[in-house]
């Protein structure tokens, strides 16, 4: 079974700056996940959908950060414009259903904004 | 906002040593999760316990859950080189599947 994919792996960029990150989950996965993970801490959830619709996004910056599943698989994140605190790893993640507990994750994008 | 406490921060020990590490949670949960990550890589799920569950084995883990003190643990036995990582603890909650994570802790296992 092919896992979490996810690209690119490494970017950098000037702050002010867009970047996009693209994921596409384990085929049949319904639930995707985007995690913000700064240096030395744990992964901070910023959006979850089900299917093609969002469960949650109560801790993403929407002034700056935006997100879609259109067609209910594949997802992408961007950040438009780009602060020097988003220098972060962006995980993926996704799971079976909206109640199923464990989640699957992706290598991540490491971002570096300078 | 993070829900987990971990404890302690960093942790080496000499292979075949046990490791343990704590995870105290602030808010009632459906369960507690512990998460594995390498260096530069992605979360490797390791073992979920709910919250009806006191213990629960995994090959060489071993996870507590105490409810009434809000906290878990994870002791890794006959520790291996290969276990080098950061371990997550991260609580379920409500019907979403959302998880909150703690902020690790860095196991150095030396050979």
């Amino acid at each position: 079974e092919a896992g979490v994919a996810q690209s690119p792996r490494y970017k950098i960029i000037e702050k002010r700056q867009s970047v996009a990150f693209w994921c596409n989950p384990i085929s049949g996965h319904a639930t995707l996940y985007w995690y913000q993970q700064i240096l030395g801490q744990g992964p901070k959830l910023l959006i979850q959908f089900q299917n093609n619709g969002v469960v949650d996004d109560s801790q993403l910056p929407k002034d700056r950060f935006s997100a879609e599943r259109l067609k209910g698989v594949d997802s992408t994140l961007k950040i438009q414009p780009a602060k020097l605190e988003d220098s972060a790893v962006y995980l993926c993640a996704s799971s079976l259903g909206q109640g199923e507990e464990t989640q699957y994750f992706g290598p991540g994008t490491r971002l570096l904004v300078l | 906002s993070q829900q987990g406490e971990e404890d302690p921060q960093a942790l080496s020990i000499q292979e075949g040593e046990n490791a343990t590490m704590n995870c105290s949670y602030k808010t009632s949960i459906n369960n507690l999760q512990w998460y594995r990550q390498n260096s530069g890589r992605g979360l490797v799920h390791l073992i979920l316990i709910r919250s009806n569950e006191r213990e629960k084995h995994s090959g060489r883990l071993r996870v507590t859950l105490d409810t009434s003190k809000k906290s878990s643990s994870l002791l890794i036995t006959a520790s291996r080189a290969a276990d080098t990582a950061s371990y997550f603890c991260a609580t379920g909650s409500g019907n979403t599947g959302k998880l909150i994570f703690g902020q690790g802790t860095t196991l150095q296992v030396k050979p």
